[in-house]
């Protein structure tokens, strides 16, 4: 089972900053947090990864509280190229990490208004 | 850099056919993935491979579900019998090795009647 859990559905207004909230509390310590995306008829698209610390790329913004039972992923100027089924991932090493594990929940979908 | 390429892109058949989806994955992609995707959840691990080796396959019903990697590098998965239930997206993506992010190709998406 998906170790996550995000809201259903948001709405942005195009150019504004898109919030994505995710709840992991059972993440482990050796346990990343992934988010991908899918715009529809896609493949899911990569977007940024973390384990303790706030990480920024081209694409978003991760931001990881403390205790990291929870994460945000952060759009800074949404457009409509950006609607899509968001997916916050926690990625489970097993066979003593040698391998890792991706348990995709339903996600978020982020609807960008005009 | 080339995607990962599947084929076909949409596939009907009836029930208790046969049916086989291909994936050519990115070059130098030593670890492929299978999943499938019903309509409203989220992708589904069927099966892993590393090169030609299965790492896990303990989500992939193996009485009508097979995959094989044979050089290691492109993979095919077949269904048979197909079953209503196997309606949904079957998607393929590889990475550099099991410890990086996958790269997923579009799909192939199988309606079965």
């Amino acid at each position: 089972d998906a170790k996550t859990t995000q809201p259903t559905s948001m709405d942005c207004a195009e150019g504004r900053a898109a919030n994505l909230p995710c709840n992991h509390s059972t993440i482990s310590g050796n346990e990343y947090v992934y988010w991908y995306r899918q715009i529809h008829s896609q493949g899911p698209q990569y977007i940024i990864h973390g384990l303790k610390n706030n990480e920024t790329n081209e694409m978003a913004s991760l931001i990881i509280t403390e205790d990291r039972k929870s994460s945000t992923l952060i759009l800074p100027h949404a457009t409509l190229r950006d609607t899509a089924v968001y997916y916050c991932i926690v990625r489970v090493p097993y066979y003593g990490g040698a391998t890792n594990k991706l348990i995709f929940g339903t996600g978020t979908l982020l609807a960008v208004q005009p | 850099e080339a995607g990962v390429a599947q084929s076909p892109r949409y596939k009907i058949i009836e029930k208790r056919q046969s049916v086989a989806f291909w994936c050519n994955p990115i070059s130098g992609h030593a670890t492929l993935y299978w999943y499938q995707q019903i309509l409203g959840q989220g992708p589904k691990l069927l099966i892993q491979f590393q090169n030609n080796g299965v790492v896990d396959d303990s989500q992939l019903p193996k009485d009508r579900f097979s995959a094989e990697r044979l050089k290691g590098v492109d993979s095919t998965l077949k269904i048979q019998p197909a079953k209503l239930e196997d309606s949904a997206v079957y998607l393929c993506a590889s990475s550099l090795d099991p410890t990086g992010y996958g790269n997923f190709g579009n799909g192939t998406r199988l309606t079965v009647t």
